[in-house]
């Protein structure tokens, strides 16, 4: 079967960093995406890994290991906005997306 | 950067009505568009694949009878929930892709029904 497995909460300072991990099995990989989502309202993309390495986009940043079928997203300087869901998907042989039931990332002052 | 518009984002319907969900994609043309259903503190959940001039693909157990799907233009999706119930009162988002092997997905607002 597929599986996404990622934590279901963390709990970070504001200011500092966190790094939310996704592990996955699927049928193909072509592809993986982070998703932020905020309570009562829809996804909105982060960042997308198709190739091993570490895409560094302002505090955020994601990082794919396809040998390993692993993924993080870094967050650095965390704000009190960023408290969030972060969601792992991806995109299976057959370009269906596979997601993970999403990280509650909650930020303390 | 690419713009997927849903309407409306609230409705709040009578039991045995039906309620019409538009999802645009406004400023590309998307031959696939991809309807899922949030249960609360649940991952989204893809119901249907709407195509282009064809008829949706649902996925396993969603009753395809009760949720109609109609992809008229490349832009335009639609779904209708048909003789709605309270336990359909769910968040329903739409997506849509770019064409390019590698697209992200952009989705829509969402759309908060409550059947009462």
């Amino acid at each position: 079967g597929q599986n996404i497995d990622q934590p279901t909460e963390m709990t970070a300072t504001e200011g500092a960093i966190v790094q939310i991990n996704c592990t996955y099995q699927t049928s193909g990989f072509n592809g993986l995406f982070w998703y932020q989502q905020h309570a009562g309202e829809a996804p909105t993309f982060l960042s997308y890994n198709v190739l091993d390495g570490l895409e560094e986009k302002g505090r955020f940043s994601s990082f794919l290991s396809r040998s390993k079928g692993y993924s993080y997203l870094l967050l650095k300087e965390l704000q009190m906005k960023d408290s969030a869901s972060y969601l792992c998907a991806v995109v299976d042989s057959n370009y269906q997306l596979i997601w993970g039931a999403g990280t509650k990332l909650i930020i303390k002052p | 950067g690419a713009v997927v518009s849903q309407h409306p984002s609230r409705v709040i319907c009578k039991s045995g009505t039906s309620v019409k969900i538009e999802c645009r994609s406004l400023d590309f043309q998307a031959t696939t568009m991809f309807w899922y259903r949030q249960f609360p503190k649940k991952s989204l959940m893809l119901m249907a694949t709407s195509n282009e001039g064809s008829k949706a693909t649902y996925e396993q157990g969603v009753e395809k009878d009760k949720f109609l799907i109609n992809h008229a233009s490349l832009t335009l999706s639609t779904l209708t929930v048909t003789s709605a119930h309270p336990e359909d009162s769910s968040f329903y988002i739409c997506s849509a892709r770019p064409t390019g092997e590698y697209s992200p997905l952009h989705f829509g607002n969402g759309t908060r029904l409550t059947v009462t």
